[in-house]
């Protein structure tokens, strides 16, 4: 039972413009959500956090969204950068002590 | 601030063969985590820890994997016989605290290649 989701395996996009990571959960009791950005041989880096209380929350060129009604977050990266070419793995946290769910994770490419 | 450190980063071994890895957290992390990544997955917690005492182990293979940490700072994980479908990067994160929203931090894992 895959309780967070990414359904898209790869993304694309060129230099510059914005790149729009999506994911969707089923469990209406996750309250704390991750992004993570991962390269080869490294262990997964924290990016950027939100709660369930909040919608939106930014840091710099990172926005991600939460929308709980349709259980679906999204990481907004503009401009993008080749540096940002990375996996990157959403994680959710239910009421337990500090447990995440990770998804499947989603490659991206920035293109020069 | 040094991050969480683990080792070894590579370790190849035969099925049946028995394997440990180490993870030190960062100074003054209460909780730290075991993760088993498989190829194409993303992590998915073995075993959590708050100072020293187990709060979660619900997705541990007890009868093969077991996991300790010493005095509520490094912890070993032991997978002992191995198995083929036990190849996969594990990784090591600590966080200061379970019960608040704080983010955990990784290790830059031990990839486990068995043959």
């Amino acid at each position: 039972d895959q309780q967070v989701k990414q359904n898209s395996p790869s993304l694309s996009v060129q230099e510059g413009r914005i790149s729009i990571l999506n994911c969707d959960y089923t469990n209406s009791m996750f309250d704390y959500f991750l992004w993570y950005k991962k390269y080869p041989a490294e262990g997964p880096t924290f990016l950027i956090s939100i709660s369930s209380i909040k919608d939106k929350n930014e840091d710099g060129r990172f926005t991600v969204f939460l929308n709980k009604s349709a259980k679906h977050l999204s990481l907004h990266i503009v401009p993008s950068q080749p540096g940002d070419s990375a996996v990157y793995f959403c994680a959710a946290k239910g009421t337990s002590y500090g447990k995440l769910t990770f998804g499947q994770g989603t490659i991206l490419t920035v293109h020069p | 601030e040094a991050g969480v450190a683990q080792s070894p980063r590579y370790k190849i071994i035969e099925k049946r063969q028995s394997v440990a890895f180490w993870c030190n957290p960062i100074s003054g992390h209460a909780t730290l985590y075991w993760y088993q990544q498989i190829l194409g997955q993303g992590p998915k917690l073995l075993i959590q820890f708050q100072n020293n005492g187990v709060v979660d182990d619900s997705q541990l293979p007890k009868d093969r994997f077991s996991a300790e940490r010493l005095k509520g700072v490094d912890s070993t994980l032991k997978i002992q016989p191995a198995k083929l479908e036990d190849s996969a990067v594990y990784l090591c994160a600590s966080s200061l605290e379970a019960g608040f929203n704080q983010p955990q931090h990784f290790g830059d894992g031990t990839r486990l290649s068995i043959l």
